[in-house]
């Protein structure tokens, strides 16, 4: 099953923020946070990862709570283009053979 | 050029017909993934391969063969194929199974039409 829980859909004005939460209330301590997104009809895409401080990279930032507890996903300026499914997973740093547990997701919607 | 490639794109058979799906990267990694995608659209991973050695097997019917040929193949053979099996397979790689730095890159999915 899923460590996390993220809220089922989002919209969000192109060129504004798009800010997505994530619970991830038991998480342990050595667990990674992972972002990736599937565009229709594509497969998964690797976002942005973190541990305990804040990440950026030219994609995105992750902004991890100091409890590790949540997390948020910010795509700072949307475009059309992000429209996809959004998927928060917790990986665990010695993994059992690379394995992604993926959840529902959230869907955004990036309108005109 | 496609760093995780999977053909057929599409594959529409009947009940019982024997089907293969085959993967291949061209990025050098060491481990390859299947993940199977249902009507629900939940991602869930069938096998992982580590150097062309099965590293997990997640309870998926026997019906599933993956094979390896290379460290850079992974094929996907379905025997006896059932309506259930409808979905979507995608492969991905990694450069390691147990570096969590190892992002995995996908395929863009094989979509398996049983009827």
């Amino acid at each position: 099953d899923a460590k996390t829980t993220q809220p089922p859909s989002m919209d969000c004005a192109e060129g504004r923020a798009a800010n997505l939460p994530c619970n991830h209330s038991t998480i342990s301590g050595n667990e990674y946070v992972y972002w990736y997104r599937q565009i229709h009809s594509q497969g998964p895409q690797y976002i942005i990862h973190g541990l305990k401080n804040n990440e950026t990279n030219e994609m995105a930032s992750l902004i991890i709570t100091e409890d590790r507890k949540s997390s948020t996903l910010i795509l700072p300026h949307a475009t059309l283009r992000d429209t996809a499914v959004y998927y928060c997973i917790v990986r665990l740093i010695y993994n059992q053979g690379g394995k992604l547990i993926f959840g529902q997701g959230t869907e955004l919607s990036v309108k005109p | 050029d496609t760093a995780v490639s999977q053909t057929p794109k599409y594959l529409v058979t009947q009940m019982g017909n024997d089907k293969s799906i085959k993967c291949e990267q061209n990025l050098g990694h060491d481990t390859m993934y299947w993940y199977k995608q249902d009507s629900k659209k939940f991602l869930k991973i069938m096998f992982s391969y580590n150097n062309k050695e099965l590293i997990i097997n997640e309870t998926v019917p026997n019906r599933f063969s993956p094979k390896s040929p290379d460290k850079a193949h992974l094929n996907l053979h379905i025997n006896s194929l059932e309506l259930g099996d409808s979905a979507v397979y995608f492969c991905a790689s990694s450069p390691s199974e147990d570096r969590v730095e190892s992002p995995l890159h996908f395929g863009n999915g094989t979509r398996l039409t049983v009827t």
